[in-house]
């Protein structure tokens, strides 16, 4: 099992561009999620999937969009990159059983936006 | 509003001095609270939660409900504990999505 699976693991972007970061996991998790890490702020969730075709807003998804296709890839698009958006990303995934609420995280993408 | 406060940016200890990570949280129903740590160089990982009740790595949590709080803690602190620890709440019907806190930054010094 590789887990959750995240690429790139690092990423300059210009203002303006626009990106996609993956996320994929082989556990048959119905749950998937990205977050946001920036220091001092611990994680937000941008947005958030409990299964293939369903995806919803978490608390901080502006200027970002997802899709969930299948159950195991959850890509994260920015739209127009802003330096605002400069974090580490991670995606996480786990079973929507409330018995077993364990996330599994992704070892992160680093991404710089000037 | 759900909230998960961690008051402590960094602590710092000596090996093999008691250790509490304070964690409170704001919650109108009964949550379930986790904490996450996440070392160097690694990935964010479940290291405790509630429901379990049971001890990793020599740390416990007891979640309080009339406090609302879920501190961590270890009698006796490793060097190997030195890494950043966050405390993450989930709702009834949240779906599994966490809220976490702000975390701390836990240094261990020999």
């Amino acid at each position: 099992n590789a887990g959750v699976t995240q690429t790139p693991k690092f990423q300059v972007l210009k203002t303006g561009q626009s990106m996609t970061l993956q996320c994929a996991q082989d556990m048959n998790h119905e749950y998937m999620s990205w977050y946001r890490q920036d220091p001092g702020m611990g994680l937000r969730l941008i947005h958030y999937s409990v299964g293939a075709g369903i995806t919803d807003q978490g608390e901080v998804p502006n200027g970002y969009n997802v899709s969930r296709s299948t159950t195991e890839d959850f890509p994260l698009r920015l739209l127009s990159a802003a330096p605002s958006q400069t974090s580490v990303y991670f995606c996480a995934s786990s079973w929507t059983d409330r018995s077993s609420y364990e996330q599994y995280f992704g070892p992160g993408t680093r991404l710089t936006v000037t | 509003a759900q909230r998960v406060t961690q008051p402590e940016k960094l602590l710092s200890v000596f090996k093999g001095a008691p250790v509490e990570l304070k964690c409170n949280y704001s919650y109108s129903g009964s949550p379930e609270l986790f904490w996450y740590v996440q070392y160097s160089r690694q990935r964010l990982q479940l290291l405790l939660r509630h429901i379990s009740r049971e001890s990793i790595k020599g740390f416990t949590a007891d979640l309080n409900k009339g406090e609302t709080s879920f501190h961590l803690k270890k009698p006796f602190a490793q060097e190997e504990d030195s890494a950043m620890y966050y405390c993450a709440l989930s709702g009834i019907g949240s779906q599994g999505n966490l809220i976490f806190g702000k975390g701390t930054k836990l240094s261990v010094k020999p």
